[in-house]
């Protein structure tokens, strides 16, 4: 079955920390891999896209890893503020004729306190 | 400003009616998606549409129907045959099949 894992389910840091989420797929016939946030009772907003030649991504305190032969991506965040609390979605494309079909992990939901 | 607008934001259905979800989007994009997102689970893909006038279903279709008749809207149907509808549901757009999605700000559904 192809899975898109992420663990932990939830997280509580302090102000300032650096934090790693981490999402796994069980098939490494990827596309690209996608990283989301969701705040609560609204919809996704793009962080990053990584595509399959790629290693990494970054966007400000954000950085988005992809290792295909693991199964692995992880989205680190440097300097954590309150303001990034939120859930954290990773979703991959398949490279077959399923191209167009994103699959999601059930998310990491992330506390940031003062 | 670029961008997927859902309406409305809040939906209450009666048992055994139908009722349409709109999404419209005014970014250009080719492929746009529909995805039902439940408490504790992934969102998972309802339909799908690479193209005007084409769709396809995704995981969960049985009780829903959608149109494509034009680039810019993909409504979706939630028919009286869907025996669970209460959930949130976000529409979502790509520069073509497998670019960066972007999606709306969602639709939550409710049957009273």
């Amino acid at each position: 079955k192809q899975e898109v894992t992420q663990i932990p389910a939830a997280l509580s840091v302090p102000e300032g920390e650096n934090l790693v989420l981490n999402c796994s797929f069980t098939d490494s016939a990827i596309y690209n891999l996608q990283w989301f946030r969701q705040d609560p009772g609204k919809g996704l907003t793009s962080l990053l896209l990584i595509q399959s030649s790629q290693r990494e991504q970054t966007s400000g305190r954000l950085n988005a890893s992809l290792d295909k032969s693991s199964g692995r991506s992880t989205l680190y965040i440097a300097a954590s503020q309150p303001g990034d609390s939120a859930t954290y979605l990773c979703a991959r494309r398949m490279d077959t004729g399923t191209a167009s079909k994103l699959t999601f992990g059930t998310g990491t939901r992330l506390q940031v306190t003062l | 400003d670029g961008g997927i607008t859902q309406s409305p934001k809040y939906l209450f259905r009666k048992e055994g009616q139908n009722v349409t979800l709109s999404c419209e989007q005014n970014l250009n994009h080719d492929a746009m998606y529909w995805y039902r997102q439940d408490p504790g689970q992934g969102l998972r893909l309802i339909y799908y549409s690479q193209i005007v006038n084409d769709f396809q279903k995704g995981d969960i279709a049985e009780g829903y129907s959608v149109s494509r008749e034009k680039k810019e809207s993909f409504p979706l149907t939630v028919t009286s045959a869907q025996k669970n509808p209460t959930a949130f549901y976000l529409c979502a757009s790509s520069i073509g099949s497998s670019g960066e999605a972007f999606f709306g700000q969602g639709t939550r559904l409710t049957v009273v």
